[in-house]
């Protein structure tokens, strides 16, 4: 069965310094792989989406992610966080094939961007 | 386009009550999803509809039925609601199931 981890349950940051969310996905078969936010109270927003082609991925708000197949891996990175990025990051998984449209979530990471 | 949308935001039941949720996109999409949302869990899919006419079990579906009424609209019902059923109920849909998912604001239940 397809499985995501994110590796973080929280993370702290200072504002404009960097920052990665890690997260591995099990697939034995092709796969499609997401990045959502969600600001509080709200539901998910799409951040960023790898479906084929470049390995490296960029998203909304100077988000980008890169796929690394051999690790299984698709980690979210952003150079330089705002404030405003203070929220709780979702990675999620679609196996396709049999398991189609059952997106598969890792359980979430909480990035706190402190001033 | 006002995208996904969900009606209630907040509900409160007790026990053995029943409620439908409901789901309704504009975006044309044919895949619809019903998940919930606890705490460290991330989110679980309940049930989805591929496409118009057909709807399939997700990961927890027990206590949950589901209604594809049209394109358009795709509706969750408790039909006798338990405490271990108080979570924030999300409503996604896509374009088709390979795709990304859009998703809904959320509804907010509490069973007593």
């Amino acid at each position: 069965a397809q499985s995501v981890t994110q590796l973080d349950s929280q993370v702290p940051v200072f504002e404009e310094a960097p920052v990665e969310l890690r997260c591995n996905y099990s697939s034995s078969v092709s796969v499609y792989l997401f990045w959502y936010v969600q600001y509080p109270n709200q539901g998910l927003q799409l951040l960023l989406k790898y479906l084929s082609g470049s390995t490296l991925v960029k998203g909304i708000n100077g988000f980008e992610a890169e796929f690394n197949k051999s690790q299984t891996s698709f980690h979210l990175r952003k150079p330089s966080v705002h404030i405003s990025d203070t929220a709780e990051y979702f990675c999620a998984a679609n196996a396709g094939g049999t398991s189609y449209g059952k997106l598969t979530f890792g359980q979430g990471t909480i990035l706190t961007v402190h001033p | 386009n006002a995208g996904v949308t969900q009606t209630p935001k907040f509900q409160v039941l007790k026990t053995g009550q029943s409620m439908t949720l409901q789901c309704a996109q504009d975006m044309n999409h044919n895949s619809m999803y019903w998940y919930r949302q606890d705490p460290g869990m991330g989110l679980r899919l309940i049930y989805y509809s591929a496409s118009e006419g057909t709807t399939d079990k997700g990961e927890v579906p027990n206590g949950y039925n589901v209604s594809r009424l049209n394109k358009r609209e795709f509706s969750l019902r408790l039909e006798s609601a338990a405490p271990s059923q108080t979570s924030v109920y999300f409503c996604a849909s896509g374009l088709s199931v390979q795709y990304e998912q859009y998703f809904g604001p959320g509804t907010r239940l509490t069973v007593t």
